[in-house]
This record gives C-alpha cells, sequence and structure tokens, in this order.
C-alpha cells in the first residue's frame, strides 16, 4: 500500500483563507519535505522538517513523527499559490524520498 | 542556488526504441535521483547515484538502467521503450549536508511520449 498518503486531495479556497494540507505515512520517516508544483510542473522545495514545527513565510510545517503525520499550513492564501503541494517522506538517512500523491489546491479571487 | 537541467524536455518515442533522457546539475552535489511521475502516484524513484560512476536502484528499476559519468552529469537508458514508460521524468540532485538538512533540487521534467 502506498506508503505517503495526503489529504485532501484537492482543496479549493477564497483568496485570503488559510489552508491546512495533511501528510500520513505509514513507516518510520527520518524526516517530512514538502514540495510546490507549479502549475507548469517544476518543483521547488518548500520545507525540510525532521520534527516539531518550522516556519517560513507564510507556510508552518508540523510534523509528529511518532504519530506518522504531519501537516503544512498557509495562512492567507493567495491566487499565485495555487499549484499541487507534495509531501515526501525521507526513510532512514540515505535520502531517499517516498512521495504522497499531493494536495491540488486552487485559490479563487 | 542548485541548477539542474534536464534534455530532451519533450520527447516521442516508438516502441521498441531506445530512449536517453539526461540529467545536468552545476552545483557539484553528489547525490542525483531519476524519478517518474504519473497521476495518481506521486513521484516514484527509479535510479539514484551516490557520486560520479555509481548507480543504484530505486523502488521501480525495472526496464531503466542508469549511468553517471562525471559529477554534474546522470542519464536515465530506456533501452526498450514501452507505452507504460510514458510519464513525466524528473532528474534532482542534493547533497548530505553535515549541517544543513538536505534537500533535493528539481529539474523541469522531461515529457515522454512512447507510441
Amino acid at each position: 500500500g502506498q506508503q505517503v498518503q495526503q489529504s485532501p486531495a484537492s482543496l479549493v479556497l477564497q483568496e485570503g483563507e488559510n489552508a491546512e494540507l495533511q501528510c500520513n505515512f505509514s513507516s518510520t520517516a527520518t524526516r517530512l519535505q514538502w514540495f510546490y508544483q507549479r502549475p507548469g510542473g517544476s518543483l521547488v522545495s518548500l520545507l525540510s522538517n525532521p520534527s516539531g514545527t518550522k516556519h517560513t513565510g507564510r507556510l508552518t510545517s508540523t510534523t509528529v513523527t511518532k504519530e506518522r503525520r504531519g501537516s503544512l499550513h498557509i495562512s492567507s492564501s493567495q491566487i499565485t499559490d495555487s499549484g499541487t503541494y507534495l509531501c515526501a517522506m525521507e526513510r532512514d538517512s540515505n535520502y531517499q524520498l517516498i512521495w504522497g500523491s499531493g494536495t491540488k489546491l486552487i485559490i479563487k479571487p | 542556488e542548485a541548477a539542474v537541467t534536464q534534455s530532451p524536455r519533450n520527447k516521442v518515442a516508438v516502441t521498441g526504441g531506445k530512449v536517453t533522457l539526461s540529467c545536468n546539475q552545476t552545483n557539484n552535489h553528489n547525490n542525483m535521483y531519476w524519478y517518474r511521475q504519473d497521476t495518481g502516484h506521486g513521484l516514484r524513484l527509479i535510479h539514484y547515484s551516490y557520486g560520479a560512476g555509481s548507480t543504484e536502484k530505486g523502488d521501480i528499476p525495472d526496464g531503466y538502467k542508469a549511468s553517471r559519468p562525471s559529477q554534474e552529469n546522470f542519464s536515465l537508458i530506456l533501452e526498450l521503450a514501452t507505452p507504460s514508460q510514458t510519464s513525466v521524468y524528473f532528474c534532482a540532485s542534493g547533497d548530505d549536508g553535515e549541517v544543513v538538512q538536505d534537500t533535493q533540487y528539481f529539474g523541469p521534467g522531461t515529457r515522454l511520449l512512447v507510441l
């Protein structure tokens, strides 16, 4: 079965609302990474978080490794935040990533 | 910022033909990776490398070979392409930094269509 599950699969919000994206993983992870995929397809690394909470700009990543879950919070969403957000679990310490299927975020004006 | 480039960006191949996807990175990273992305599967690791001359099998290596002739270049080779290999392929590079948590830097992707 899939080792990394993301929810929701898609999310539609009004500009200015907050987005909460979830990531659950089925085995021990050393950390979670969050990526943003632009509608054109390119991937950008957002946050890398082994545990606890990390902030960057309007993004907050929380990882609870004991409970095998993580989340990405986007505050005050903007239209340009639209795209797909991918969660990836790093297993062991060999830098291999196992990916979720992503959450497609659509921000409407 | 790390720069990862891929070529070609788009490729149409025939079943049974040989396809080579190339990746180049200019940030002197030790590790390089090849993924494919299909709807509903996220990214799946095909092959990866820890440095020049090394290649390792990822989660879905069947039907693919990899070559790492230098620190900068990592190729993915489909000796006998099949329609099931139609996908978007991403190359990434990263380093095992001691202090800064590692991340992977991605190329723009290659869209491969096998007819």
